[in-house]
């Protein structure tokens, strides 16, 4: 059964260094996005992509954060000075269309020391 | 903020069906009904969604109201690895999820 693919699944960074989380979407898919789950806390939306652009973000993907599809097979999250606050787990999702189910990744565990 | 609200918690018994409601009373004609599950820490696992008719899938079933204002999910016969994070999402077109703090399921042997 097709998946999506995250790496790495546990990453230790120290505070205001960069890191990126990288994702392999469903083949077929053609809709990506971010989410995070703080430990104990729900899980929050960040960023949607689709067509090469972002089509929506919330408040939390801030300029500190961005996203990209570099060779048409991978999706990455960068976060450029990564705070204490941004330790969290990180989920990747796809879906083929609009207005289906979305397909998660089993998430990066972001630990910023 | 989701548009959903669920009982924090329930239980049930091995082998007995789970019904999990979750109410949706401001709910527009153009969004569904989705659910999700979350073991542990594991990324959300799609259940099931549905529009307005009841449906239903090889994992669960999903009635929905007529008045679509609430709907409940049904896991027919529930084991011990059906203990999760339940959530009850309603989205439209733009599909962002917008995940409340669920319903955490125990199921008992």
């Amino acid at each position: 059964e097709p998946e999506v693919t995250q790496t790495p699944s546990h990453q230790v960074t120290q505070m205001g260094q960069e890191v990126i989380l990288r994702c392999v979407p469903i083949s077929n898919h053609l809709y990506f996005y971010w989410y995070r789950q703080i430990l104990g806390q729900k899980v929050e939306f960040l960023v949607s992509f689709y067509n090469n652009e972002i089509s929506e973000k919330s408040e939390i993907f801030d300029d500190q954060f961005s996203v990209e599809r570099p060779d048409g097979s991978n999706f990455t999250l960068k976060i450029r000075s990564t705070k204490l606050e941004d330790s969290a787990m990180y989920f990747c999702a796809s879906t083929p269309r609009a207005n289906t189910e979305a397909f998660f990744g089993q998430g990066t565990r972001l630990t910023v020391v | 903020d989701a548009k959903t609200t669920q009982p924090t918690s329930m239980d049930c018994a091995e082998g007995r069906a789970a019904n999990l409601p979750c109410n949706h009373s401001t709910i527009s004609g153009n969004e569904y009904v989705y659910w999700y599950r979350q073991i542990h820490s594991q990324g959300p696992q799609y259940i099931i969604h549905g529009l307005k008719n009841n449906e239903t899938n090889e994992m669960a079933s999903l009635i929905i109201t007529e008045d679509r204002k609430s709907s409940t999910l049904i896991l027919p016969h529930a084991t011990l690895r059906d203990t999760a994070v339940y959530y009850c999402i309603v989205t439209d077109y733009g599909q962002n999820f917008v995940f409340g703090p669920g319903t955490r399921l125990s199921v008992l042997p």
